[in-house]
């Protein structure tokens, strides 16, 4: 069975530092790694996605992630986050053409001006 | 624009009463989701449906019902079962590379 593990539930953070959101999974066969960004009140939004190819991963909004297959993570990083940045984060993960997503439980990041 | 769109926004349920969430997409896609988002719990699977007149339990089924009578339409019965009702509810819909969700804005469920 898959699992998605975000260690941090909530990481607070200053303007303009750096920032890494940590996600580990755990499956067995090849798959597919997603996050996810929400703000209050409202649906999520694709940050970035691996699905095959370079393991670092660039998304929107200056974020990046980098697939690393040996320790089954995928983590989340900006070098220098913005007050707009605050948000819920949300891992995701599913078995390549698979129709389900397990997502991990969120990491709520606040950037603190 | 294509999207999915969720309705309403905010929903109130009396004891014993039956609520039906709306989702509807123009995306074209065949897969569909409903997710509870719980706060500290991330998103749990309700539901989906891959195909028109065919859906599947998720992780969290009971208390819910769900049809698929179209393509673009998948609504969420929150029936008097469920006894713990109040979440956000999230749709979703998936394309058929299965490369993503795409989620509506949500549904604020709340009990009076």
């Amino acid at each position: 069975a898959q699992s998605v593990t975000q260690l941090d539930s909530q990481v607070p953070v200053f303007e303009e530092a750096p920032v890494e959101l940590r996600c580990n999974y755990s499956s067995s066969v090849s798959v597919y790694l997603f996050w996810y960004v929400q703000y209050p009140n409202q649906g999520l939004q694709l940050l970035l996605k691996y699905l095959s190819g370079s393991t670092l991963v660039k998304g929107i909004n200056g974020f990046e992630a980098e697939f690393n297959k040996s320790q089954t993570s995928f983590h989340l990083r900006k070098p220098s986050v913005h007050i707009s940045d605050t948000a819920e984060y949300f891992c995701a993960v599913s078995e390549t053409g698979a129709n389900n997503l397990f997502f991990g439980t969120g990491t709520r990041l606040t950037v603190i001006p | 624009d294509g999207g999915i769109t969720q309705s309403p926004k905010y929903l109130f349920r009396k004891e014993g009463q039956n609520v039906t969430l709306s989702c509807e997409q123009n995306l074209n896609h065949d897969a569909m989701y409903w997710y509870r988002q719980d706060p500290g719990q991330g998103l749990r699977l309700i539901y989906y449906s891959q195909i028109v007149n065919d859906f599947q339990k998720g992780d969290i089924a009971e208390g819910y019902s769900v049809s698929r009578e179209k393509k673009e339409s998948f609504p969420l019965t929150v029936t008097s079962a469920q006894k713990n009702p109040t979440a956000f509810y999230l749709c979703a819909s998936r394309d058929s590379t299965y490369e993503k969700l795409f989620f509506g804005s949500g549904t604020q469920l709340s009990v009076l």
